[in-house]
Formats: structure tokens, C-alpha cells, sequence
């Protein structure tokens, strides 16, 4: 069992520009949920996809948006970057209404 | 915002026991208790949860207040492996939403 895997591990864009980052879940989980850590803080909620709708949502503005395909697997886009967006970016995977969610190693994003 | 208490920093002799305490004194009754840790640079690794009674795993034991206001969590013998941060969350049943605080940073020393 891979585990939550993350693409890609490391990411650089400039000021304006958009980007997505995927995740596949680990194998039986359904639902995906995508959280921002910027350097030193804990991890914060973006939002969260089930049955490939956006099923809770975090304090984020509408350039954070999300996919998710019918293998559960799903895409975080992320519009008009700006400086203040570099951080980690964190995909969690787990059933539905179960206990425990798997995260992945993360995607770091460097805005410059 | 996050619903816990945790002090910034621990250390720990490696071999002893971690003992690392959470205040949640506003938790309601609907609100599972869940212990995540971070090593650097890597995703959030669960360790455990629990509702109401103490619970073990081959990880940790945690200990949850008659009055759920706090708990512990313990690690029985620590390894410099441990070294990390670790989240006390409230998590309410109904979701799958994690809120995390800024941890408590665990140093293992020899």
C-alpha cells in the first residue's frame, strides 16, 4: 500500500500565476482533504472532497479550488498566486465518517 | 481557532517516558480527542484518539480527564525517533475536519 502520495514534492511559480497540485489517496479511502502549513505554524483546513463534491470548506478565499475524479483522487488549484501562498500543502485521506485521516508528505510551494 | 492548550516546547531523556499534556476545557460531549505528530518535514503521522475512556496502541496511551477537560499523551519509552511536533486536536464526531494548534515540540536527548 503506497499511502497517500503527493505530486509534485517541490514547486516554484511567480507572483500571478496559477498552479495545481494532485493527490491520490490511499487505497479504500474516499474522501480527500487539503490543508495549508505555512513555515512554523500547524497545518490549516482548505476544504474537503467527497463523492467528488466539495463537501466542508476552510477560511480561504475562492482561488483555492478543488477537484476530485471518480477514482478519488483529487487536484488542488490554486489562482493569482501571491507571495503569502508559500507553504506546505498537505493532502489527507479517509473514509468517510471513519476515525483517522493519512496525510501525505506534501507538496512545498515557494512563490517568488 | 484552535480549542486546545499545549506548551511549546518538552524535552525528554531517551528511554524515559513522554508525558505530553493537552487543556481542552471547552470540549463538548460530541468531541473526539486526536494526537497527531509531525517530524520535520513530513505529513502529520495519527497516534491516537479517544472520546471518553483511556485508550492504548502500539504507539502511545492516552489519558483523558473524568471531566474531559485535559488529557495526556503517553509515550512509555522514548526514542530520539520522537523527536517532533505533536498536535493535540478536537475533533467533533460529525466531521472530518482537523484544527490544529502550534504543538508542542518534543526533543528526545540521549
Amino acid at each position: 500500500d503506497a499511502g497517500v502520495t503527493q505530486s509534485p514534492t517541490h514547486l516554484i511559480k511567480t507572483r500571478g500565476q496559477q498552479v495545481t497540485l494532485r493527490c491520490s489517496p490511499k487505497s479504500g479511502h474516499d474522501t480527500v482533504s487539503w490543508y495549508q502549513q505555512a513555515l512554523g505554524q500547524g497545518p490549516q483546513f482548505i476544504f474537503q472532497y467527497y463523492e467528488e463534491e466539495e463537501r466542508q470548506r476552510g477560511n480561504f478565499p475562492d482561488r483555492f479550488s478543488g477537484h476530485q475524479f471518480p477514482n478519488y483522487s483529487s487536484e488542488l488549484n490554486v489562482n493569482a498566486l501571491l507571495l503569502g501562498d508559500s507553504a506546505l500543502y498537505l493532502c489527507a485521506s479517509s473514509l468517510v465518517s471513519s476515525t483517522g485521516a493519512f496525510f501525505g508528505q506534501g507538496t512545498r510551494l515557494t512563490v517568488v | 481557532d484552535a480549542k486546545t492548550t499545549q506548551p511549546t516546547s518538552m524535552d525528554c531523556a531517551e528511554g524515559r517516558a513522554a508525558n505530553l499534556p493537552c487543556n481542552h476545557s471547552t470540549i463538548s460531549g460530541n468531541e473526539y480527542v486526536y494526537w497527531y505528530r509531525q517530524i520535520h518535514s513530513q505529513g502529520p503521522q495519527y497516534i491516537i484518539h479517544g472520546l471518553k475512556n483511556n485508550e492504548t496502541n502500539e504507539m502511545a496511551s492516552l489519558i483523558i480527564t473524568e471531566d474531559r477537560k485535559s488529557s495526556t499523551l503517553i509515550l512509555p519509552h522514548a526514542t530520539l525517533r520522537d523527536t517532533a511536533v505533536y498536535y493535540c486536536i478536537v475533533r467533533p464526531i460529525n466531521t472530518d475536519k482537523l484544527i490544529f494548534g502550534t504543538g508542542t515540540r518534543l526533543q528526545v536527548f540521549p
